[in-house]
């Protein structure tokens, strides 16, 4: 049974880095069926996919276009594990944040079949 | 504003069918297969129902079914249980710019 575990803090200060970690346990982030992608919800933009990392003989990395000056996630292979960088946070950015894995093998990369539980987090001063 | 367009509200009694329509461009829905739906109860993540506009994840009951007609794709839940009261969220594959877009939700009540 795959889990993804997500920690990180609840609240981060305007022009600061928010930063998340999506752990994972029952897959690998290096699986080659896989992809690992970082969602976030509010009541003002709804869900909106951020980004996904994902490992085809070399790693790939993919941003939602509105995001890609500010974003980053990269894989940790020593820990089962990826990560969300946003920097140069706004209020704007307040929300629910989501990891959640693609299965390009057995569903779809773009039907996310496990997510973590959530976390959410405040961007304000 | 979310990308795709969802009705904010859908209702129905316990055994009766509703239908959920998500509507978007050529460019996402209309292109491409990939259309998928989400169930989420309050506080809680998001629940993969379908894929691929019509392929149910194992687990998932057959009472849930989706389809596509040009740009709308759409979820159907028939012999409708309490349970099944939730949001419901689409999303669908939108070209190698964009990636993946959503819908804005659904709140499906059962009256």
């Amino acid at each position: 049974q795959v889990q993804l575990q997500q920690s990180g803090p609840g609240l981060v200060k305007p022009s600061q880095t928010l930063s998340l970690t999506c752990a994972i346990s029952g897959d690998s982030v290096s699986s080659n069926s896989a992809t690992w992608n970082w969602i976030r919800q509010s009541p003002s933009r709804g869900l909106e996919w951020l980004g996904r990392t994902y490992y085809r003989s070399k790693w790939y990395n993919d941003y939602a276009v509105s995001l890609k000056s500010r974003i980053t996630i990269n894989p940790d292979t020593s820990k089962n594990q990826f990560s969300l960088q946003l920097n140069f946070v706004t209020p704007d950015d307040t929300a629910v944040y989501y990891c959640a894995r693609g299965n390009c093998g057995t569903t779809s990369c773009w039907g996310f079949d496990y997510w973590g539980q959530g976390t959410r987090v405040t961007v304000s001063s | 504003q979310s990308a795709l367009t969802q009705p904010p509200s859908a209702s129905g009694s316990p055994g009766q069918s509703v239908t959920i329509s998500c509507t978007g461009t050529r460019s996402d829905v209309g292109g491409y297969n990939y259309v998928s739906w989400y169930q989420q109860h309050p506080g809680k993540a998001p629940k993969l129902m379908i894929f691929e506009v019509s392929k149910r994840p194992s687990g998932v009951p057959d009472r849930f079914s989706g389809s596509k007609s040009g740009n709308t794709a759409s979820l159907t839940v028939s012999g409708l249980q309490a349970e099944d009261e939730a949001d419901y969220y689409c999303n669908s594959y939108a070209g190698s710019n964009n990636f993946v877009v959503f819908g804005g939700g659904t709140k499906l009540t059962v009256l």
